[in-house]
């Protein structure tokens, strides 16, 4: 019963360098989700998923590209990282809507540090 | 647009205090879902409760209660004889009713409680 897992959980980079985060959920979960945590401004949706090929931007998107080529998993990448980066990464993932609004199910987050 | 206002950036009480953490929404929808999300210091946000817009009658389970009032847009969550380990950031969070997307929900800025024994 691992939920939504993210790796790393830590990552320290140089401006200018890429990475990709990893969001690999077991739940069979049709909605996936990217968010941003910074000191002060609570979460803010970067860019979500609404099933396998399918991705769309949230209220922060720049900056950032994702990919979900498996149900299961949601990766964000950062081409060019930048200091205005550096977050604390979530991801969550939830059912498709049946009846309104689903409940989502967060991964632990990945601190990243962009120097 | 939609916008979750939480006031109270930091709260810090005494254990077995009782405490009110307020959340005021903004929003045109006329359904809509409103959610609190715990993080405690671990970091991992945990989900604990959510109302529908028609559906205004108080919950309470265990120590933690919540009040929703719609001709105020609030939704105040209160835990009662507070604990040690209720210590966290707590957000509540606002979504529209689905119109084909998906869950997006709008977050507040957290409020941070502190419980000292």
């Amino acid at each position: 019963n691992a939920g939504v897992t993210q790796t790393p959980k830590f990552r320290v980079l140089k401006t200018g360098q890429s990475m990709t985060l990893l969001c690999a959920q077991d739940m069979n979960h049709e909605y996936m989700y990217w968010y941003r945590q910074d000191p002060g401004m609570g979460l803010r949706l970067i860019h979500y998923s609404v099933g396998e090929g399918t991705t769309a931007k949230g209220e922060v998107p720049d900056g950032y590209n994702v990919s979900r080529l498996k149900k299961q998993n949601f990766l964000l990448g950062l081409e060019s990282a930048a200091p205005s980066q550096t977050s604390v990464y979530f991801c969550a993932s939830s059912e498709r809507r049946v009846s309104g609004a689903n409940v989502l199910t967060f991964g632990a987050g990945s601190r990243l540090t962009v120097l | 647009a939609q916008k979750v206002t939480q006031a109270q950036t930091e709260i810090s009480v005494v254990e077995k205090e009782d405490v009110t953490l307020d959340c005021v929404y903004e929003t045109r929808d006329t359904t809509y879902y409103l959610f609190w999300y715990k993080q405690p210091p671990s970091g991992e946000l945990v989900f604990l409760i959510r109302r529908n817009s028609f559906d205004e009658q108080n919950e309470i389970s265990g120590r933690y209660s919540w009040n929703f009032q719609k001709s105020t847009s609030s939704f105040n969550f209160t835990i009662t004889a507070s604990q040690v380990v209720d210590s966290a950031v707590y957000f509540c969070a606002l979504s529209g009713f689905p119109q084909g997307g998906s869950e997006k929900l709008v977050f507040g800025k957290g409020t941070k409680l502190t419980v000292n024994p």
